[in-house]
């Protein structure tokens, strides 16, 4: 099973400040997925296939990397993007999820 | 649009069995493998396992072998999740996927 190690787990960002998450995985994956989840709300894809953004997901969001390291970044923090997020690879089975980065506003 | 609805809120004591439903629509149901996916209070996603909407053939994750079970009604487009001889540390939120959508997730508490 591949391990998915977020970091960090907990994360305060201002108002446009940037954000960056990484994701490293134990062996080396294909693709990364990102998902958003805000309190009581089921998780929501995000980020697909590394790069890819899903559907209505503002374009200050990116996802970058490739073999065992890969990031999540928003260019300019804003307060609706306050949630949890976490990595998923489904290129190994079984599929993983890391243990999220809970982005708060400061 | 494509929807997962799940069933509601469960309350039951431990030794018991709970079966949670996830009703799709807006799509073709046995097009699509149905996973399943436990979140325990303040805590991350962990992957079950996932059903071959096709054939019915399950597939559970190390964790999830034994007190848990996947089936279909194909008819109604439903998946259900069953766990059996129901514990304590069972107490989570329960989500199906069918990625990337997801269904708006069930809460199990198991409490004597």
């Amino acid at each position: 099973e591949i391990l998915l190690t977020q970091s960090p787990a907990i994360i305060a960002a201002s108002p446009g400040e940037k954000v960056t998450i990484t994701c490293s995985a134990s062996s080396s994956v294909s693709y990364m997925n990102w998902y958003q989840q805000k309190p009581g709300s089921s998780p929501k894809i995000w980020i697909y296939g590394i790069s890819n953004l899903a559907s209505g997901v503002p374009a200050r969001f990116s996802g970058s990397g490739s073999g065992t390291s890969f990031s999540f970044t928003i260019n300019s923090m804003e307060a609706e993007d306050v949630a949890t997020y976490y990595c998923q690879q489904r290129s190994s089975y079984p599929p993983t999820f890391g243990a999220g980065t809970k982005l708060e506003l400061k | 649009q494509i929807q997962l609805v799940q069933s509601g809120p469960e309350l039951k004591k431990p030794g018991e069995t709970v079966k949670i439903s996830c009703k799709a629509s807006g799509y073709t149901f046995t097009d699509y493998s149905m996973h399943w996916v436990k979140q325990a209070p303040g805590k991350g996603l962990k992957w079950m396992g996932w059903i071959n909407t096709e054939t019915g053939e399950p597939t559970y994750a190390d964790d999830f072998k034994g007190r848990f079970a996947f089936s279909l009604e194909t008819s109604a487009s439903t998946a259900y999740l069953q766990i059996n001889n129901l514990k304590n540390e069972d107490t989570a939120t329960y989500f199906c996927a069918r990625y990337p959508y997801w269904g708006q997730g069930t809460s199990v508490t198991v409490s004597s």
